[in-house]
């Protein structure tokens, strides 16, 4: 099983919603991530999980709310977020931190709109 | 602080021939690592190419090939015999020492009958 998961495929939410995404994948990766990807744009980074553990913050409002139960899957909660927080949301998973596997493999995104 | 630029932000080629996508890249680090990354529209990112910084040798995988030169800080991908599937955004990244990829901005390639 070469795949990383996302589910839902898209998601419409209001501003006082709490709501979550889920990622999954079933490589043994050790790395799980989060981007946001905005139409047209590269994606940014939100956050990295290492072994479980968060390892990179890259100062998300704390209406995002990332989760790692296992290293299997990766959450992301939602709650009282804004129309400019719409977008499509990329999970990818890599094998680890040493740099010659951190080839990342991403999952198809969940389409995001806030309204 | 690493950057990518990719400085077309769209190009487009006739089907069965070929197109060469620039980035060029700013690093201080010695060792890392460059990707092309393949968004088609509305599909899933997918990886097309990789190459370490420490090998001399340009990465090819059967259409697609690169063109590093690591002392002009360049990596290029060319794309021979094009065809309609190739149509999509393309993402230069780089990987250093942290386990962040820093993306270009994206070339988006049409690929026309």
């Amino acid at each position: 099983d070469t795949e990383v998961t996302q589910t839902p495929k898209h998601l419409v939410m209001g501003m006082t919603n709490k709501k979550s995404l889920k990622c999954e994948q079933h490589m043994g990766h050790r790395a799980m991530y989060w981007y946001k990807q905005k139409a047209k744009k590269p994606p940014e980074l939100m956050f990295v999980y290492s072994y479980e553990k968060l390892s990179i913050n890259e100062s998300v409002p704390s209406r995002f709310s990332p989760e790692c139960p296992n290293s299997s899957l990766l959450n992301l909660h939602l709650h009282a977020l804004q129309p400019e927080d719409s977008a499509l949301y990329l999970c990818a998973s890599s094998q680890g931190s040493v740099a010659a596997l951190r080839e990342q493999f991403f999952g198809p995104g969940t389409r995001l709109t806030v309204l | 602080a690493q950057t990518v630029t990719q400085s077309q932000p769209e190009m487009s080629v006739q089907e069965a021939e070929t197109v060469t996508l620039s980035c060029t890249y700013d690093t201080s680090e010695s060792n890392y690592y460059l990707f092309w990354y393949k968004q088609p529209p509305s599909r899933q990112m997918i990886l097309v190419i990789r190459q370490e910084a420490y090998k001399q040798q340009n990465a090819t995988e059967n259409r697609f090939s690169v063109n590093f030169q690591k002392a002009a800080k360049s990596f290029s991908l060319k794309i021979s015999d094009s065809q309609l599937g190739d149509t999509a955004m393309y993402f230069c990244a780089f990987e250093g020492g942290s386990e962040k990829l820093v993306f270009g901005k994206g070339t988006k390639l049409t690929v026309n009958p």
